[in-house]
């Protein structure tokens, strides 16, 4: 299958900073790039879907100031968290979609951000 | 409003038991209903895309079915390695591919 690479895998920083996190696919081209939240045994919770060159579609309740998505190539889509706070301390998760496939998307290995 | 359900939410089997895991999904326009496998602190991993009632797809043990209403996950003689948690999703036509996640069923193979 293909490969979406999801980097860093795990991330601790204090609260009132931003966090980037960055998500590749590796051997195709991305048409759309999706991002997830999740808590812990709780299932994906769509934050944003991306197309490369275009604004990000965020989901009700997601705030896109807090949250900001830059997908600025077919292969790169990027998450920051500004102004990080505690409860923003989650399990966050890319995937990606080819233009083929019906609708198959792959995903990345997920980011642990824990904001102290 | 569309959504997707997973039961039951956690099953626990002997190595070699066989079982269902059953996905039903009440969306208008249904594009498409996938099935991935979680790992503790992984992301999904895909294991199938059905598309239309009576499809049928098969990897290794995992069997994938799909009727109007649900999808079942059947697991043949399951091994511990098959611990996880299974999801399903639906996408709808005209919603750009997103995907709608059931809760999951976390399923443990003892051996």
């Amino acid at each position: 299958g293909a490969v979406v690479s999801q980097h860093p895998s795990w991330v601790i920083c204090k609260s009132g900073t931003s966090v980037k996190i960055e998500c590749r696919s590796l051997d195709f081209q991305a048409t759309t790039m999706f991002w997830y939240r999740q808590f812990p045994k709780q299932s994906l919770m769509l934050m944003a879907t991306s197309n490369e060159g275009s604004k990000a579609t965020y989901e009700q309740g997601v705030e896109k100031d807090k949250f900001l998505i830059n997908h600025a190539s077919l292969t790169l889509s990027t998450l920051t968290v500004t102004s990080a706070h505690p409860e923003d301390s989650s399990f966050y998760i890319c995937s990606a979609r080819a233009g083929q496939g019906g609708g198959k998307a792959f995903f990345g290995q997920g980011t642990r951000l824990t904001v102290v | 409003e569309d959504q997707v359900t997973q039961s039951p939410e956690a099953l626990r089997l002997q190595e070699g038991e066989s079982s269902s895991l059953n996905c039903s999904y009440t969306v208008s326009g249904l594009r498409g209903l996938f099935w991935y496998r979680q790992d503790p602190g992984k992301g999904p991993e895909f294991l199938f895309t059905l598309y239309s009632a009576g499809e049928e797809k098969e990897k290794e043990r995992l069997k994938a079915t799909l009727t109007k209403k649900e999808s079942f996950l059947h697991i043949t003689a399951p091994k511990p390695e098959d611990s996880a948690t299974y999801l399903c999703a639906v996408t709808q036509r005209g919603s750009n591919y997103k995907l709608t996640f059931g809760k999951g069923t976390l399923l443990t193979v003892n051996p």
